[in-house]
């Protein structure tokens, strides 16, 4: 199985900060990485697709990066309602893998 | 608008079998498109369990292949997903979710669209 690891596990930020959580896999995954938000109680959304593609409706503040095994998701400016948990998944092979996720809290 | 609603039991017996239905709106389940389940014990992560394509042709989490069946029911535009032998460790929320391919390769896929999730508890 391919592991993801994001770092950090959590992070406190305040409103306009610019933010950057990272994701590693175990081995090389090319640019098949994804991106999802969490909000407590709520499905999953997807943010971004293929590593750095924004998924149709998603703000434009959200952005990633990398190839490989070393993958970023920027959020240029946060606002309030960016505050939740964030995760990784890579979809190279299967048993398709999440990473352990990003607790975004305010400060 | 695509649209998956999850139902079954919330409550099974340990040694028993969890069996949910996920039901597809606005959008037909004989799209190119593989249609995954994944679930979320309290508190923690999300952990992959399978997918089905509605050919039939299915892939599944090694970790959990010897318990589950997921299969589709197309005249119902719905799939389901059977876990057998459950105990405690299975207590999570059971979400369903279509796996979208954004280009030729076989890995680009992403889970785009999601049901709301529903909550399993094992239990005597």
């Amino acid at each position: 199985d391919i592991q993801m690891t994001q770092s950090p596990s959590s992070l406190s930020a305040s409103v306009g900060d610019r933010v950057t959580i990272t994701c590693r896999a175990s081995q090389s995954i090319s640019s098949y990485l994804n991106w999802y938000q969490q909000k407590p109680g709520k499905a999953p959304k997807l943010l971004i697709y293929a590593a750095s593609s924004l998924q149709s409706g998603v703000p434009s503040r959200f952005s990633g990066s990398g190839s490989g095994t070393d993958f970023t998701l920027t959020i240029s400016s946060l606002q309030p309602e960016d505050f939740a948990t964030y995760y990784c998944q890579q979809s190279y092979s299967t048993p398709r893998t999440f990473g352990q996720g990003t607790r975004l809290e305010i400060k | 608008q695509v649209q998956l609603q999850e139902s079954g039991p919330g409550l099974v017996k340990p040694s028993g079998t969890l069996s949910l239905t996920c039901a597809v709106s606005g959008g037909s389940i004989s799209s190119s498109n593989w249609w995954s389940w994944v679930r979320q014990p309290p508190g923690k992560g999300l952990e992959w369990i399978g997918e089905i394509y509605h050919s039939g042709s299915t892939n599944y989490n090694p970790s959990l292949k010897s318990r589950v069946t997921i299969s589709v029911d197309k005249s119902k535009n719905q799939f389901s997903l059977k876990l057998s032998s459950v105990t405690a460790a299975d207590t999570a929320v059971y979400y369903c979710a279509r796996v979208r391919r954004y280009c030729s390769s076989t890995s680009c896929l992403a889970f785009d669209y999601w049901g709301q999730g529903t909550l399993v508890t094992v239990s005597s």
